[in-house]
């Protein structure tokens, strides 16, 4: 049971360039989330989903987009990559219910740098 | 709006107690989480509160008060392997979708010998 695991760990891009993260989970969670974590403003919603073949926006949107084709993966993609998307990137799941055992579990992040 | 404000570093000695408050103003309430996240690696939940008062596991503890917006978490017995950054987060109302959360910036904690 691998819980969620997120690739690549480490990427490096030039302004312009498109690159494509991934996130998948073992966990049977129908609910996936990607979150950017920059250094004194925690954690923030990107974009999530709520099951297979559905998406909507989070706090911060812009200049990413997001597919959820199968229940066990979320892709974030960059078009156009810009320095301001130089962060660390986090993918998370959890249950439909919102229960106190339905915490979201966080992949590993990615690093991503755009020069 | 969601604002989320916790204080941004703190520093205590091995052994000792520290309490990290957390304070909110949200459009809705349905629970208070906190997550430990150690350097470069991924949050990972420790506790959760919904109902005022306190919850303890082990040597955390934290505390919620949904009239005054707040919560704290207490560490005690304080060990070198919990210098780590501590984030506070909300989640969203029981009738909105997803059970997102909005985390605050977190606490980086730094226990000394």
């Amino acid at each position: 049971n691998a819980g969620v695991t997120q690739t690549p760990k480490f990427r490096v891009l030039k302004t312009g360039q498109s690159m494509t993260l991934l996130c998948a989970q073992d966990m049977n969670h129908e609910y996936m989330y990607w979150y950017r974590q920059d250094p004194g403003m925690g954690l923030r919603l990107i974009h999530y989903s709520v099951g297979e073949g559905t998406t909507a926006k989070g706090e911060v949107p812009d200049g990413y987009n997001v597919s959820r084709l199968k229940k066990q993966n979320f892709l974030l993609g960059l078009e156009s990559a810009a320095p301001s998307q130089t962060s660390v990137y986090f993918c998370a799941s959890s249950r439909r219910t919102s229960g106190d055992t339905d915490t979201q579990y966080f992949g590993p992040g990615t690093r991503l740098t755009v020069l | 709006g969601q604002n989320i404000d916790q204080p941004t570093e703190m520093t205590a000695t091995e052994g000792a107690i520290v309490q990290i408050n957390c304070t909110y103003q949200t459009s809705g309430f349905n629970g208070l989480f906190w997550y430990q996240q150690h350097a470069g690696e991924a949050p990972t939940f420790l506790s959760y509160n919904v109902l005022d008062g306190l919850e303890e596991k082990g040597r955390f503890s934290s505390f919620l008060s949904r009239s005054k917006g707040y919560s704290y978490l207490l560490l005690k017995e304080l060990q070198m392997k919990d210098s780590a950054s501590y984030l506070c987060a909300v989640r969203d109302t029981i009738k909105a979708a997803g059970n997102k959360l909005t985390f605050g910036g977190g606490t980086r904690v730094l226990v000394k010998p």
